[in-house]
């Protein structure tokens, strides 16, 4: 059984640039979360869509964006790009229909670098 | 605001040594909590959890983590550690938050262990 797929694993940006960040679930899951990973930091939590709609979002500003297609894989966009958006964006997925319970297995991860 | 603090951000440890990791959360209602691994070039990977029942729960790799309520922690233990077990350590609380789960994430535990 395929894993959770991010692509691409490295990004370079510069400052401005908007970016779209994509990400494949296990096959039936259909939650799929977002996190920003920095050091000092940890992981953050974006937001977590499940059949296509947005269930619970973190404290990022509206310049990071994500949507859920029908085939539960996810996308998610960061406009205006600032520098302090450098980090690792992973992307994580459930089977349960809700996050109470479920296990969340994590892909490898997008590390974008804004110049 | 919810929150998830871990003290040691950075332990180095000697094969065969005792490890614990500190871990308290900040939520005054139920909880799930778990320890998440990962290793050096590797995913973020779940290393145990508890939801309900005995507070001792046991993981993979050897690993436990005592629930304690009283104290809002939830630390990880192993008795003696492998060069192997060399990686980044992240405790997190799945909480119900305004109507719906989300994960909060620690800062991590990077250990290192000598051989």
């Amino acid at each position: 059984k395929a894993g959770v797929t991010q692509t691409p694993r490295y990004l370079i940006k510069t400052r401005g640039q908007q970016v779209t960040l994509s990400c494949s679930p296990i096959s039936g899951h259909r939650s799929v979360s977002w996190y920003q990973q920095t050091p000092g930091q940890g992981l953050q939590f974006l937001f977590e869509y499940f059949s296509e709609t947005q269930r619970n979002k973190g404290n990022f500003p509206g310049r990071f964006s994500g949507r859920q297609f029908s085939n539960s894989r996810s996308e998610m966009n960061v406009s205006t790009l600032e520098l302090g958006d450098s980090a690792l964006y992973l992307c994580a997925s459930s089977l349960a229909s809700t996050l109470q319970r479920g296990d969340q297995y994590f892909g490898a991860g997008t590390r974008l670098s804004v110049l | 605001a919810q929150s998830v603090s871990q003290h040691n951000h950075h332990v180095i440890l000697s094969e065969a040594a005792s490890l614990e990791l500190g871990c308290n959360y900040s939520y005054g209602g139920t909880v799930n909590l778990f320890w998440y691994v990962q290793y050096p070039g590797q995913h973020l990977q779940l290393l145990l959890k508890y939801f309900s029942g005995d507070p001792l729960v046991k993981g993979i790799k050897g690993f436990e983590a005592e629930f304690i309520k009283s104290k809002f922690s939830f630390n990880l233990r192993k008795p003696s550690v492998q060069w192997s077990d060399t990686a980044e350590y992240f405790c997190a609380v799945n909480a119900l938050t305004s109507g719906t789960y989300k994960y909060i994430f620690g800062t991590g535990t990077r250990l290192k262990v000598l051989a």
